[in-house]
């Protein structure tokens, strides 16, 4: 069983349509994130939730908005594509607040926008 | 969220054992240090997780000195399939995982 599953692995898309990318986690973990990864391969935090609540926004364009249904799926939605916004995007899990902790990862969305 | 530095890259062969140093020197007293491996077309995968002196799992070993500043992931024996980026963390589990630059390890045979 995949820990944390996310759809579509590949989106191409014209600027200006509207996207989503599905993430489900199995793990019963209650912390989900969503992380871009540029073309400079530079992770970068978008979203966190915990237990289904927004944590942390860290200064991403309002096009982008996830939602989390419950605490094993954390959608991204995203308005309005721009080029700037092709990328590979992921979804990823953890536990808890403990001091450090370990996350699991999704295999990736790779977005491009044309 | 402590800053860290580590080299850009690195080059290996295989059977060799790989060091990798990561500079915090901010660390907090509540700060874990943590590395993960990423593969070309994967997410992170976590590797190994320490706050002091060592530790040790069946894939790699974290060591850690006195003053925490710095901490170094060592590798030992690696293989051609051990080519990857290494990410070094610093952080109390805060939902916000902080990415660096990482380090790309390249192992030749």
């Amino acid at each position: 069983d995949t820990a944390v599953s996310q759809t579509p692995k590949y989106l191409v898309t014209q600027m200006g349509n509207d996207k989503s990318i599905k993430c489900e986690q199995n793990l019963g973990h209650d912390t989900m994130y969503w992380y871009k990864q540029d073309s400079k391969k530079f992770l970068k935090i978008m979203f966190s939730y915990n237990n289904k609540e927004l944590i942390i926004n860290e200064t991403v364009p309002n096009r982008f908005s996830p939602k989390s249904p419950d605490k094993a799926h954390l959608n991204l939605h995203i308005n309005s594509l721009e080029l700037g916004d092709s990328a590979v995007y992921f979804c990823a899990s953890s536990q808890g607040l403990q001091g450090g902790t370990e996350a699991f990862f999704g295999q990736g969305t790779r977005l491009t926008v044309v | 969220l402590a800053k860290t530095t580590q080299p850009i890259s690195m080059d290996s062969y295989e059977g060799q054992e790989v060091n990798i140093t990561c500079s915090h020197n901010n660390i907090a007293t509540n700060d874990y240090i943590t590395w993960y491996q990423q593969f070309p077309s994967q997410g992170p995968r976590f590797i190994i997780q320490g706050y002091k002196t060592k530790v040790t799992n069946e894939v790699a070993s974290l060591f850690i000195p006195a003053d925490r500043k710095s901490s170094t992931l060592s590798l030992p024996r690696v293989s051609l399939s051990d080519t990857a980026v290494y990410y070094c963390l610093v952080g109390t589990g805060d939902y916000k995982l902080s990415f660096g630059a990482g380090t790309t390890v390249t192992v030749r045979a």
